[in-house]
């Protein structure tokens, strides 16, 4: 059972826009702690995609966008391509356990 | 470019030990919180012990007392010493820069990961 609650998969057509809800606490999210968003290809390590609620890291694409509100967070992709096909995990801090928490991640399938 | 390469992950018996490193490219390896993050094959990810900059220490419940984080800024190298290992603690393990000295921030650069496997 993760800290934080994520759907456990999305999907979307070529062109589309999908959204990934991530639902923390008030002693993550909702102690004001931000949240960050890992993009992992098949076979590979974690890349982070967003920073700190709302930030690209450079060489990200502007179709990825985050949000923060509260205890929930999303993960916006528009115009979504095959190679966006990955597991989304958001992360953030809890206070509480003193450590940083995972989502259980989120399969995007690209129709 | 900052690259982080794991290495000392294998197979091990239940009650064994297994050290686990990291090492680290680039400068200021000092400066940032370095994290290791497993995952069990086909599951999400668990950040199992974190070291700030400063020296400060946190692991999950179920490896307190098993595991140990270690860093050394001169070699620039995280390490991880396992013992009393379980077959729960089968996964890869994963490396991981935090973007500030602090556990707070977000895992900017990650290794390949290297594979622990624990059964008879």
């Amino acid at each position: 059972q993760s800290v934080l609650t994520q759907p456990p998969s999305v999907s979307g057509a070529p062109g589309q826009r999908v959204t990934i809800s991530c639902t923390g606490n008030s002693s993550n999210m909702g102690a004001n702690y931000d949240v960050h968003w890992y993009q992992q290809l098949a076979g590979l390590a974690p890349k982070l995609v967003i920073f700190d609620n709302t930030n690209r890291p450079s060489g990200v694409p502007d179709r990825f966008s985050g949000s923060k509100s509260g205890t929930s967070a999303s993960l916006a992709i528009t115009g979504l391509q095959a190679d966006d096909e990955a597991d989304y995990y958001c992360q953030s801090y809890d206070y509480h356990l003193s450590r940083s928490v995972f989502g259980g991640g989120t399969k995007l399938t690209v129709l | 470019e900052v690259q982080l390469v794991e290495s000392g992950g294998g197979l091990v018996r239940p009650g064994g030990s297994l050290r686990l490193s990291c090492a680290a490219s680039g400068s200021r390896f000092y400066a940032f919180a370095m994290h290791w993050v497993r995952q069990v094959p086909g599951k999400g990810l668990e950040c199992v012990s974190s070291i700030n900059h400063d020296g400060g220490i946190t692991y999950i419940d179920s490896v307190k007392g098993r595991f140990t984080v270690s860093r050394d800024d001169v070699q620039k190298s995280l390490h991880l010493e396992m013992n009393s290992l379980r077959p729960e603690d089968t996964a890869f393990y994963f490396c991981a820069r935090g973007q500030g000295g602090y556990s707070h921030v977000a895992f900017d650069i990650w290794g390949q990961g290297t594979m622990v496997i624990v059964s008879p």
